[in-house]
Formats: C-alpha cells, sequence, structure tokens
C-alpha cells in the first residue's frame, strides 16, 4: 500500500511550458485534491474532485486544470507555466465522510524561470 | 471567506511543553484539524477535534478548543527535538472536503 505519490519530485520550467504533475493513490478513495504551498501563506486549494468524472474550483484554480478520469489518478495540468506557479504541490486524498483523514503525498518542488 | 491565523514562530526548550495557537474565522465549521510537516514531507494529522468539543487528549498532544472566541490550541507536552517541524491549523471548509490552512508555525526545539 503506497499511499499518495507524486511525480516527478522536482521540476524546473521555462515561461510558457507545459507540464503535468501526477497524482496516484491506491487507497480507492474518493475524494483528491491539489494544493500550493508557498512561504508564509501556508497550503491553498487548486482543485478537488469528489469522484472519477467530478472535478471542482478550489480557492486557487486559474492556470491550472484536472482531469479525473480513473478513481486511482488525478493529474495537475500547466498549460503556460508562470513564474507566480514557482510553489511546492501537494495531492492529497481521503475516503469520504466527516472526519476521514487527509493524506498528503510528498509534494513536487516547481521553479519556473 | 474564510481565514485561519497562526503564530510563524516557536521556540522551546528540550523538555518543557510547547503551545501552538491558531484562530480561525468561520463559525460553521466542523473539524479543526492539526498537521505538522517535517522538513521535505508532506503534511502528516496530528489530531482533530469536533466542534462540539472543548478538549481532546491523545498521549502528548491537547487540543483546546474556545469555539466563542474561535481559537483553538496544540499543546505538546515534553517536547522532543524530533518534534521540530511546521504545524499547521486547519478548518473544514464546504462540507468537509475543502480544507483552510494556516500558515504554519514553525517549532524550534533546542537543547
Amino acid at each position: 500500500n503506497a499511499g499518495v505519490t507524486q511525480t516527478p519530485k522536482f521540476q524546473v520550467l521555462k515561461t510558457g511550458q507545459s507540464m503535468t504533475l501526477q497524482c496516484a493513490q491506491d487507497m480507492n478513495h474518493e475524494y483528491m485534491s491539489w494544493y500550493r504551498q508557498d512561504p508564509g501563506m501556508g497550503l491553498r486549494l487548486i482543485h478537488y474532485s469528489v469522484g472519477a468524472g467530478i472535478t471542482d474550483q478550489g480557492e486557487v484554480p486559474n492556470g491550472y486544470n484536472v482531469s479525473r478520469s480513473t478513481t486511482e489518478d488525478f493529474p495537475l495540468r500547466l498549460e503556460l507555466a508562470a513564474p507566480s506557479q514557482t510553489s511546492v504541490y501537494f495531492c492529497a486524498s481521503k475516503s469520504g465522510g466527516v472526519a476521514d483523514t487527509q493524506y498528503f503525498g510528498p509534494g513536487t518542488r516547481l521553479t519556473v524561470l | 471567506g474564510e481565514d485561519v491565523e497562526q503564530s510563524l514562530f516557536l521556540s522551546v526548550r528540550e523538555g518543557d511543553s510547547s503551545v501552538i495557537n491558531c484562530t480561525y474565522t468561520d463559525s460553521s465549521s466542523t473539524y479543526l484539524y492539526w498537521y505538522k510537516q517535517e522538513p521535505g514531507a508532506g503534511l502528516q494529522l496530528l489530531t482533530y477535534i469536533f466542534s462540539n468539543m472543548d478538549m481532546k487528549q491523545d498521549q502528548r498532544l491537547t487540543v483546546l478548543l474556545n469555539k466563542k472566541d474561535k481559537h483553538l490550541s496544540l499543546r505538546i507536552a515534553d517536547t522532543q527535538t524530533g518534534d521540530s517541524a511546521i504545524y499547521f491549523c486547519a478548518e473544514a471548509s464546504g462540507g468537509y472536503n475543502k480544507l483552510i490552512f494556516g500558515a504554519g508555525t514553525r517549532l524550534a526545539v533546542h537543547p
């Protein structure tokens, strides 16, 4: 049981490039989400999904796209990377219900030059 | 909108108690959480408290909730060097699926 996995761990992009951050979980969780962590700001919700085929915007969705074709995977796509998207990105999942724990992946550190 | 605030830094001596404070604004929050983040790692849930509780104790951790003042605290008894990390307070918003995080309190434990 690997939990929540994220790839890559580190990535450097040039402005205008695109890439996909991968997230997968093997716990059969319905709910998955993406956060970004910036110094002094805590974690902010980008997008989330309550099940396969269903996604919704969080607090800071602009510049990011998501899809949820399977329960296991929840990729985050940056179409036109900008320096403002330099951050550490965390994926999380939980099974649902009121107090279920959110399990976080190890994070992807992205730098956009 | 919802907001969660924490002090950014706390330094304690090994063996002393640490108290990390948090204030939140959403009075409808049903659950409040404390997460721990060690360097280079993701967040790990430490504990949570339901809004109809005043206190929850779990081994060395004690969570106190003052719902009237919207104040949450985390007390770590007998703080050890392994407790050095960033601690995040979070409230569940919008049907328990969205977590609103504070900026995190960096706890430094010195001998």
